[in-house]
């Protein structure tokens, strides 16, 4: 099994429609969890942090469920520049973090 | 701030060429590191430096050697490489202990001929 899981995608959306993603980890004991966008050859951009109690930001919500070992990303109100890979990226001690695959997302006008 | 910068943006070499990439932030943040990522993979760490000193080598090659001079800059010095590492070779920095999330470079895209 992966240490960190996601669907590849592609994901297809029409605009202003409402996508989430899933990404499962293998680790128990990992404590910290994060969301980073990465648009075709440019670097990851860290999006959102996730924490135990879920946190949002404008559109984008993220969650953490410890119990299933599996963190989310929701998007509301897609827009076309939402158009990128969304990667899930999990802390693995001190300064190891674990890359997920990523999941492409594609927003249709 | 939070910008991380990398030069150059694009390198060729030939096998037997010397380069070295180079790297800096000015967050204060005091881990930096080192990523390979080939086309439609995930980022694949190979170095991380903390508070100036090595902390991680994910068994790279000798080919690839890094360099951290002080808490801002840290280089990437290449020699003898092959064509497979012709890759996106990216920095991150992030707080030293973790938890935090770590800020990219926008990368440089070498082709080793």
């Amino acid at each position: 099994r992966k240490e960190v899981e996601q669907d590849p995608g592609p994901f297809n959306v029409p605009e202003g429609a409402t996508v989430a993603f899933n990404c499962t980890y293998s680790n128990s004991a990992s404590q910290s969890f994060f969301w980073y966008r990465q648009d075709c050859r440019k670097e990851p951009k860290l999006l959102m942090s996730v924490y135990s109690s879920g946190n949002e930001d404008g559109r984008f919500t993220a969650q953490l469920n410890r119990a299933s070992q599996y963190i989310s990303l929701l998007i509301r109100d897609s827009k076309l520049s939402d158009s990128a890979t969304y990667l899930c990226v999990v802390g693995a001690g001190t300064y190891k973090y674990i890359f997920g695959t990523g999941t492409r997302l594609k927003v249709l006008a | 701030d939070t910008e991380v910068t990398q030069t150059p943006k694009h390198l060729v070499m030939g096998m037997t060429n010397k380069k070295s990439l180079k790297c800096e932030q000015h967050m204060g943040h005091r881990a930096m590191y080192w990523y390979k990522q080939k086309a439609k993979k995930p980022p694949e760490l190979m170095f991380v430096y903390s508070y100036e000193k090595l902390s991680i080598n994910e068994s790279v090659p000798s080919r690839f050697s890094p360099e951290c001079p002080n808490s801002s800059l840290l280089n990437l010095h290449l020699h003898a490489l092959q064509p497979e590492d012709s890759a996106l070779y990216l920095c991150a920095s992030s707080q030293a202990l973790g938890g935090t999330g770590q800020y990219f470079g926008p990368g440089t895209r070498l082709t080793v001929t």
